[in-house]
């Protein structure tokens, strides 16, 4: 079965940078597209980006571009996602969602709650 | 990008009842759009995608319609596990955009 496993929860002061794991398993990792969504707390959904774990090509939100970097490791079917200058509107719970074969999310991982605070 | 608004932003309801969920894009997006629920402290569950055709596993009490600019998500027999926060998605161009949400209450 497909699952998505990220890494813990981490707290970071303002102006560093954070990199949170998904790892993939249950189906070929190169197949499917990986997005990054995040929520702050109490608000909604917000979409990030988007990886090819096959090329290595990204799409940003135009929002993050200059401060966001999604890359892939196929040796260990992981998706990163780094986020850099971090301030504490920052602060919330970052998914990593597959695209499935008809191009919507179908799974998404766990999610990683992110802290900003000095 | 393209704006998607859902009403209402909440509604209370009672076991059993029907419930409906709109959503609308500022411009047309064809029938790319999707729909999840979401719990409190859970990662969102994707129920539909294309507008109306349900993901694995989906009890068919949930269905999609729609196409263009206005959308429709409709939950037939509420039952206690469906409240919920419920959003929508646009998956029709970069960046890909989602409502507000709707939350439903008991």
């Amino acid at each position: 079965q497909v699952q998505l496993v990220q890494s813990g929860a981490e707290v970071k002061k303002p102006g560093a940078s954070v990199k949170v794991s998904c790892k993939a398993s249950g189906y070929t990792f190169t197949t499917y597209f990986m997005h990054w969504v995040r929520q702050a707390p109490g608000q909604g959904l917000e979409w990030m980006g988007i990886i090819n774990p096959g090329a290595g090509t990204t799409n940003y939100a135009q929002r993050f571009q200059g401060r966001v970097t999604m890359t892939r490791d196929t040796s260990t079917s992981t998706v990163y996602l780094e986020l850099s200058s971090l301030r504490s509107e920052d602060t919330a719970v970052y998914f990593c969602a597959r695209e499935g074969p008809a191009a919507a999310e179908d799974y998404w991982g766990q999610g990683t709650l992110v802290t900003v605070s000095s | 990008d393209i704006q998607m608004t859902q009403s209402p932003s909440s509604l209370s309801a009672s076991v059993g009842d029907r419930v409906t969920i709109t959503c609308r894009a500022s411009q047309g997006i064809s029938n790319y759009l999707a729909w999840f629920q979401q719990k409190p402290g859970k990662a969102p569950k994707s129920l539909i995608y294309a507008a109306s055709s349900l993901q694995s596993g989906v009890p068919s009490k949930f269905s999609g319609s729609g196409s263009g600019t206005d959308f429709t998500l409709n939950i037939s027999s509420l039952q206690p596990e469906d409240f919920a926060t419920y959003y929508c998605q646009q998956y029709n161009s970069y960046p890909l955009t989602f409502g507000g949400g709707t939350k439903v209450e008991i």
